[in-house]
């Protein structure tokens, strides 16, 4: 099974700054990942996927990078509501989720 | 609009058996997978299982393999999740997922509890 670590576990940042969450397979998934954003009560939303290509609807100040086994989600200027749990997902070999990076207000 | 509805909360005791569903609309259902994941209580997401309407081909994650049965019925756009013999462990938040760029569209969750 292909694990993905995220780090750092709790990011905490100031509205208006940017935000960078960390993502890290066992093995290589090429271009095979997504990203989620979890807000508390909410479903999951899909953001980010094919490591770099924006879901529908999502506002361009979110960003994806990285491909193989290191990955990276960029929020350029922090809102109000990008505060939440971050996830990555592997789909390259069956699906795994990364154990989630929480993004909290400073 | 593409949905994916769910069904319900359910209470069950321990040892009941229990499906929960998840009806896709605005879509053809019976091209796309679908999948179930599980969110135990102030967990992170697991990966439980995908099945493809079409011909019901389902797959399971070893962890949830032979304890769980992932369904569908095409003719009504229905994939479903069931238990023989629910476990306290098994209380947890389940969403259903449809599999186009990876989960692009959720379901809203059916909070599953077991408890006597």
């Amino acid at each position: 099974e292909i694990v993905m670590t995220q780090s750092p576990a709790t990011l905490s940042v100031s509205p208006g700054e940017r935000a960078t969450l960390s993502c890290r397979a066992s093995q290589s998934v090429r271009s095979s990942l997504a990203w989620y954003q979890q807000k508390p009560g909410q479903a999951p939303r899909l953001l980010i996927y094919g490591s770099s290509t924006r879901a529908t609807g999502i506002p361009a100040r979110f960003s994806g990078s990285g491909s193989g086994t290191d990955f990276t989600l960029t929020i350029s200027s922090l809102q109000s509501e990008d505060f939440a749990v971050y996830y990555c997902q592997q789909y390259n070999n069956w699906y795994t989720f990364g154990q989630g990076s929480k993004l909290e207000i400073k | 609009e593409v949905q994916m509805v769910q069904s319900g909360a359910e209470v069950k005791e321990p040892g009941e058996s229990l499906k929960i569903s998840c009806k896709g609309s605005g879509y053809s259902f019976t091209n796309y997978w679908i999948g179930w994941v599980r969110q135990m209580p102030g967990k992170g997401l697991e990966w439980m299982g995908i099945i493809y309407p079409a011909d019901s081909n389902a797959r399971y994650s070893p962890s949830f393999q032979g304890l769980v049965t992932i369904s569908a019925d095409k003719s009504i756009n229905t994939a479903y999740l069931q238990w023989s013999g629910l476990k306290a462990s098994d209380t947890a938040m389940y969403y259903c997922a449809r599999l186009g760029a990876s989960a692009d569209v959720w379901g809203q969750g059916t909070l599953v509890t077991v408890s006597s």
